[in-house]
């Protein structure tokens, strides 16, 4: 069974903190992506990865960054947390234009 | 502004047939649609995928047009527990080169 693990399903920081998630697959997947969901407006694509060490931007990339040190596994690193961070973090991995497996989520909250 | 549409929610009673239809017009030409499920507090889940005509599994069916530029899941005698937010994905072309798309998502509630 193909399988998404996120290191926190909640999470509260406090503003300017450096804030690590991370998330690993066991599906030897090349590519791996990591999105924010809002209420409102749905699941948002901040970067993703289609190889070890290489990343792309997705659509809200601005105050995220990433790193891919290994296939299995790719960090979403918040470099200062702000309140607008605040959100649910989800990890997913799988091909490009088919189908991604999503891990259980994060649940941050910055005050 | 390339985006994809779906019905923001959907009402239903158990045992009836439930289509959600979602619009893409700018679907990339080599770009399967995929739909998911998801509960509250879990991380959406694969239903179908197809890239055209029509595809079913155990699940679910879905239908694709010939210009698919839309595409509708089809939720066969829906029960209590396929209440949840339906999202399709493509993959589509816009005036910076290809990005992929969620729909912002369709909460299906069933009743009794």
């Amino acid at each position: 069974d193909v399988k998404v693990t996120q290191s926190s399903r909640y999470l509260v920081k406090r503003t300017g903190e450096k804030v690590f998630l991370e998330c690993v697959q066991d599906m030897d997947h090349e590519n791996m992506f990591w999105y924010r969901q809002d209420p409102g407006l749905g699941l948002r694509l901040i970067y993703f990865s289609y190889d070890v060490k290489m990343k792309e931007k997705g659509d809200i990339p601005e105050g995220y960054s990433v790193s891919r040190e290994k296939k299995e596994r790719f960090s979403l690193i918040l470099e200062s947390a702000s309140t607008n961070q605040t959100s649910m973090y989800l990890c997913a991995s799988g091909a490009w234009r088919e189908t991604q497996y999503f891990g259980p989520g994060t649940r941050l909250l910055v005050l | 502004l390339a985006k994809t549409t779906q019905p923001i929610s959907m009402d239903s009673y158990e045992g009836q047939e439930v289509n959600i239809t979602c619009s893409h017009n700018n679907i990339a030409t080599n770009d399967y649609i995929t739909w998911y499920q998801q509960f509250p507090s879990q991380g959406p889940r694969f239903i179908i995928q197809g890239y055209k005509t029509k595809v079913t599994n155990e699940v679910a069916s879905l239908f694709i047009p010939a210009d698919r530029k839309s595409s509708t899941l089809s939720l066969p005698r829906v029960s209590l527990s396929d209440t949840a937010v339906y999202y399709c994905l493509v993959g589509v072309r816009d005036n910076q080169g290809g990005k992929l798309i969620f729909g912002q998502g369709t909460e299906l509630s069933v009743k009794p």
